[in-house]
């Protein structure tokens, strides 16, 4: 069975210029999570989809970040635009059905930002 | 609402135990362990819920308490494989989003 694909791998930026990051999930997984994971920290929910419905984007910062979900598969989070302390890892991880299913996390992008 | 986890680091030799604890101010639902290796991604560990019992596989069990609302994760007999860091996942009702400690960095040392 295929894991969940991200790409790219690694990206640089300068600030103020935008970002986008995509996601293909495991196969008929439901839900999907964008996470963004700065060193040293435990991963942090940004957007959380169930199908192609958002379920809980409370920690995604709306003014420069936006994600969204093709036909309930593939999945976009884009940056525009781009500050320093967005640098970090961005991890995708898709669940079969909800949150209290096991989630499977994807290599993840590491962004830097200069 | 981010579980607290301790310790924060630990060392051991191959062989020795361990004990990572995760507790939340909040009542949970469930707990769910991950480790993470240096510039991989989290690998699902197991998921406790609330009323379930104890879980384990091979030599990595955890337990659930959830008056304490706090939970475990025993690492015995720990192999070279183990090195990582260990985060908990905590979700405090079913469906809603996980929120991760910030993680226990696992060394084990020949």
């Amino acid at each position: 069975e295929a894991g969940v694909a991200q790409s790219p791998r690694y990206k640089i930026i300068e600030k103020r210029q935008s970002v986008a990051f995509w996601c293909n999930p495991i196969s008929g997984h439901a839900t999907l999570y964008w996470y963004q994971q700065i060193l040293g920290q435990g991963p942090k929910l940004l957007i959380q989809f169930q199908n192609n419905g958002v379920v809980d984007d409370s920690q995604l910062p709306k003014d420069r970040f936006s994600a969204e979900r093709l036909k309930g598969v593939d999945s976009t989070l884009k940056i525009q635009p781009a500050k320093l302390e967005d640098s970090a890892v961005y991890l995708c991880a898709s669940s079969l059905y909800s949150s209290t299913d096991t989630q499977y996390f994807g290599p993840g992008t590491r962004l830097t930002v200069l | 609402q981010q579980p607290v986890q301790s310790p924060q680091a630990v060392i051991l030799r191959e062989g020795e135990d361990a004990v990572i604890n995760c507790s939340s101010s909040k009542a949970l639902y469930s707990v769910h362990w991950y480790r993470q290796k240096h510039g991989e991604a989290p690998v699902f560990l197991m998921i406790l819920l609330k009323g379930g019992e104890q879980k384990g596989h091979d030599k990595i069990s955890a337990s659930f308490n959830e008056k304490k609302q706090q939970s475990s994760l025993y690492l015995t007999a720990s192999q070279l494989s183990y090195s990582g860091t260990y985060f908990c996942g905590t979700e405090k009702d079913s469906g809603y989003a996980l929120n991760f400690g910030k993680g226990t960095s696992l060394l084990v040392t020949p």
